[in-house]
C-alpha cells in the first residue's frame, strides 16, 4: 500500500520570506508525485508535477519541488511567499508501474501569509 | 478548452433524501474520479470510473454509489442522505490513469 504524508498540517510565513511544505511518501512502486492548491471554495488546481525526467521541477506561480528518491521526499518550495499565496496544498502520490494506478493524497498543508 | 464542471455548485437536502451530482469531464478524459473533502476527514476518495467501468473504490458505505456514461460524464449519488454526508464534493478527470488529475469547482452539499 502507498501513503502519502504531508509533515506540516499548518505552515505559517511573513510576506517575502521563503515557503517550505514538506512531503514524504511510502511505495514499492517508481512515483509521479503532485503538488496542489486549493483555495477557500475552490477546487484543486495542479501547481507542478515529477514525472521521473528531472528531479527539480518548477510550476506555476513561482512554485518549485525537488524529487528526492532516497529521502522519499518532495518538498514544495517558493522563494518569497505573496498574500495570494495562503491556501491549502495537497501533495500527491501516483504509482507508475501499477495497474490501479490510485491518485493518493496527503493530508493537506494550510499555508498562512502574514502580512 | 473548458475544464471540469461540475453541477449542480451548491445544494441542500434534508436528511433521508437522495441526491445526484454530476461531473463533466474535459474533452478526451476517459477517467473520472469522486473525492469528499470535510474539514475534520481532509480528502477522501470516494471511487473512479474508466471507460464506464468502476476501477477503484474507496472505504464508504454502498449508500454512496456512481456511474460513467460512454460521454465519459459521470454521476455520483448518495442515498438516505445524513447530517455527516454534507461536504464538498469534487471530481476530477484524467486522461489516462498513468496521469495527472484535473479538478472540479466541486459541489457543496449541505444536509439539514
Amino acid at each position: 500500500a502507498q501513503s502519502v504524508t504531508q509533515l506540516d498540517s499548518h505552515v505559517s510565513v511573513s510576506e517575502g520570506t521563503p515557503v517550505l511544505l514538506r512531503c514524504n511518501y511510502s511505495s514499492s512502486y517508481s512515483p509521479s508525485l503532485f503538488w496542489y492548491v486549493q483555495h477557500p471554495n475552490k477546487g484543486l488546481q495542479l501547481l507542478l508535477k515529477y514525472t521521473s525526467a528531472a528531479t527539480l521541477v518548477k510550476g506555476i506561480n513561482g512554485f518549485e519541488a525537488e524529487f528526492k528518491k532516497s529521502e522519499t521526499s518532495f518538498h514544495l518550495t517558493k522563494p518569497s511567499a505573496h498574500m495570494s499565496d495562503a491556501a491549502e496544498y495537497f501533495c500527491a502520490f501516483l504509482p507508475l508501474d501499477n495497474a490501479g494506478n490510485m491518485l493518493t493524497f496527503g493530508g493537506g498543508t494550510r499555508l498562512m501569509v502574514k502580512p | 478548452k473548458a475544464g471540469v464542471t461540475q453541477t449542480p455548485r451548491y445544494l441542500i437536502k434534508t436528511r433521508g433524501q437522495q441526491v445526484t451530482l454530476s461531473c463533466s469531464p474535459i474533452s478526451g478524459h476517459r477517467s473520472v474520479s469522486w473525492y469528499q473533502q470535510t474539514p475534520g476527514q481532509g480528502l477522501q476518495f470516494l471511487f473512479e470510473y474508466f471507460s464506464e467501468t468502476q476501477r477503484n473504490k474507496g472505504n464508504f458505505p454502498g449508500r454512496f454509489s456512481g456511474r460513467q456514461f460512454s460521454n465519459s460524464r459521470s454521476e455520483m449519488n448518495v442515498s438516505t442522505l445524513e447530517l455527516g454526508d454534507s461536504a464538498l464534493y469534487l471530481c476530477a478527470s484524467r486522461i489516462y490513469m498513468n496521469t495527472e488529475a484535473f479538478f472540479g469547482q466541486g459541489t457543496r452539499l449541505t444536509v439539514v
